[in-house]
């Protein structure tokens, strides 16, 4: 079992749309996490740190769950830019990141 | 902005050459890393680098080989290429405060014939 899954999609989703993703991490020694966006042929880009009460910016909404051990990420009013993979970070207790796989998102008009 | 700098976007080689990919990141980071990331798995770490002439092997180090020598510097080497290294390769940096994201280069992509 991979330390951290993700659905690979791809989530086809219309302008507009709200569209959520989860990721579930194995080791519940896990610490922090992170949500990353990379187009195609573009490397990974922070997208924002996932906190334990949950955190906001803009359209993007981060959430934690330690006791089911996921975290996701809700896009709400989806534009065509938002269009990605989004892949999900987890850092144990090293600086080592673990790399979710990515899910892809396509907005379409 | 951080600024991490990959030396070559392409990269076309011959099976058996030894292969240098070099970064470079301007932030003063301590922590620097080589990924590379292929179709179905993902970024896999291949090594990293806590400080100047520390290096630590990452989970597919085989055939590979780092230079750190200097701290904005750290420099991935394909002792013997071979066609299953090709891959997109990229470099990271981060601080070393504890949980700190990564910053990463635009990618070398590698071809091996």
């Amino acid at each position: 079992r991979k330390e951290v899954e993700q659905d690979p999609g791809p989530f086809n989703v219309p302008e507009g749309a709200t569209v959520a993703f989860n990721c579930t991490y194995s080791n519940s020694a896990s610490q922090s996490f992170f949500w990353y966006r990379q187009d195609c042929r573009k490397e990974p880009k922070l997208l924002m740190s996932v906190y334990s009460s949950g955190n906001e910016d803009g359209r993007f909404t981060a959430q934690l769950n330690r006791a089911s051990q996921y975290i996701s990420l809700l896009i709400r009013d989806s534009k065509l830019s938002d269009s990605a993979t989004y892949l999900c970070v987890v850092i144990r207790n090293t600086d080592k990141l673990i790399f979710g796989t990515g899910t892809r998102l396509q907005v379409f008009p | 902005d951080v600024k991490v700098t990959q030396s070559s976007r392409y990269l076309v080689k011959r099976t058996g050459e030894k292969v240098f990919l070099e970064c470079v990141q301007d932030m003063d980071h301590e922590n620097m890393f080589w990924y590379r990331q292929d179709p179905g798995l993902g970024l896999r770490l291949i090594y990293f680098s806590y400080d100047v002439k520390m290096k630590e092997k990452g989970d597919i180090p085989e055939g590979y080989s780092v230079s750190r020598e200097k701290k904005e510097r750290f420099s991935l080497i394909l002792e013997s290429a071979s066609t299953n290294q090709t891959s997109m390769y990229l470099c990271a940096s981060s601080l070393a405060r504890f949980n700190q994201p990564q910053h990463f280069g635009d990618g070398t992509r590698l071809s091996i014939l």
